[in-house]
């Protein structure tokens, strides 16, 4: 079946602007996160979604970032007035629920370089 | 607060060597723990996670997993290397109510294998 998808897989933007950045969980997924992976970091927690509600968003960096999951299934990034710090790969993911026994799955990420 | 401690930034071994990634990490209660891996272009694949139970878990791919409470580590190990193994390897420990909200990742072990 299909996996996470995410779009656009790669975004050059300059600083200062607007980007939008796009995840597709796997069909009948109820819960999704998105992390962020600096250059030879590991993935960092950003905000999980149960549903269509934010659960946890303790993991965003200011208020800049802000994530919306409308209809519970597709999830949206959204990042305002970008700064070149913001330059990372940006990683979502999903799972059936959020018992400790489900796996959750990755998608390929968008990579975001900041001009 | 939950962390992870990868100790080794870069490990070469030779194709058909034994290997063990060291983790370590810091949880207040009974931790949920992961390891993934993450090829060049691919997405973070779950290997194997421990939750409860056994402390000896097995992977796909023939990896293995300790979990040492005394220690506080989570080591992982292989037999047996093949050149495809050649990835970024990234130990995880699991938080909050359910154990899996959220992931909490160590900064990675780039593993090459020489043939």
């Amino acid at each position: 079946g299909a996996g996470v998808s995410q779009t656009p897989s790669n975004k050059v933007t300059e600083k200062g602007k607007y980007v939008e950045l796009r995840c597709d969980p796997i069909s009948g997924h109820t819960a999704l996160y998105w992390y962020r992976q600096s250059l030879g970091q590991g993935p960092e927690f950003l905000i999980y979604f149960q549903g269509t509600g934010a659960a946890d968003d303790s993991g965003l960096p200011n208020d800049r970032f802000f994530a919306v999951r409308p209809e519970g299934s597709v999830s949206t990034l959204k990042i305002q007035r970008t700064e070149r710090g913001d330059s990372a790969v940006y990683l979502c993911a999903s799972s059936k629920g959020l018992a400790g026994g489900e796996t959750q799955y990755f998608g390929p990420g968008t990579r975001l370089l900041v001009l | 607060a939950q962390s992870v401690t990868q100790p080794d930034i870069h490990i070469t071994v030779s194709e058909g060597a034994s290997l063990e990634l060291r983790c370590n990490y810091s949880y207040g209660a009974t931790p949920y723990l992961f390891w993934y891996v993450q090829s060049p272009g691919q997405g973070l694949q779950l290997l194997l996670k421990y939750f409860s139970g056994d402390t000896l878990v097995q992977g796909i791919k023939g990896f293995e997993a300790e979990f040492k409470r005394s220690q506080s580590s989570f080591n992982l190990r292989k037999p047996s290397v093949h050149w495809s193994d050649a990835a970024e390897y990234f130990c995880a420990v699991g938080g909050s109510n359910f154990g899996n909200e959220k992931l909490t990742f160590g900064t990675g072990t780039r593993l090459t294998i020489i043939p």
